[in-house]
């Protein structure tokens, strides 16, 4: 059974411009999770989908954050403009019962 | 608010000898699950254990087993005869039911290495 997959791994940008992370869940969860892990810190949610819907997105910042999955399957997580501070890694999940299932990540260093 | 405590940095163990990294929570809910993760320096987050809150004997995965103490609210992870290969972040994480969906909360983790 394939895997959360996610890309790209790593991204370099400079403050102030766009970047966009892909993930394709495992195929049937209904459940998928986008978490922001700051170096040497636990992931913290960022935004949670039900299918195609949000259920959970109250600590994403929205004026720079911005996530959507057409047709319930894939996802995609932006951020413009991009500040420093938004460096770290960004773990997609999935799941339908029991535990979350997670990608590589995909790092982000913003200059 | 429910809340995960790792309060170990850092641990080191010799190979072959066991280990155990602590997670202590907070919550209010009657029922709720304990998870431990594993992150290798690849990052990708491993399942490794699971605990509900109503099971009645501590969870054991392979050399992993789960130390819980409902009444201290402490769920530690004993890994036995420790590997190289065991040398990772390890995250202790809870289940939140807030909002009627699952979701996993996570503590700060703990760096564990395996010397020879």
């Amino acid at each position: 059974e394939a895997g959360v997959a996610q890309s790209p791994r790593y991204k370099i940008i400079e403050k102030r411009q766009s970047v966009a992370f892909w993930c394709n869940p495992i195929s049937g969860h209904a459940t998928l999770y986008w978490y922001q892990q700051i170096l040497g810190q636990g992931p913290k949610l960022l935004i949670q989908f039900q299918n195609n819907g949000v259920v959970d997105d109250s600590q994403l910042p929205k004026d720079r954050f911005s996530a959507e999955r057409l047709k319930g399957v894939d996802s995609t997580l932006k951020i413009q403009p991009a500040k420093l501070e938004d460096s770290a890694v960004y773990l997609c999940a999935s799941r339908t019962t029991g535990e979350l299932f997670f990608g590589e990540g995909s790092r982000l260093t913003v200059l | 608010a429910q809340k995960i405590t790792q309060t170990q940095p850092g641990m080191f163990v010799q190979e072959k000898e066991a280990v155990t990294l602590d997670c202590t929570y907070d919550t209010s809910d009657p029922s709720y699950g304990l998870f431990w993760y594993k992150q290798p320096s690849s990052g990708e987050m491993i399942f490794l254990i699971y605990q509900g809150s109503y099971d009645q004997q501590n969870a054991t995965e392979g050399r992993y087993s789960l130390n819980f103490q409902k009444a201290r609210k402490s769920a530690n992870l004993v890994i036995s005869a420790s590997q190289l290969g065991d040398s990772a972040m390890y995250f202790c994480a809870m289940r939140d039911f807030s909002g009627g969906y699952n979701k996993l909360i996570f503590g700060a983790g703990t760096r564990l290495a395996v010397h020879p």
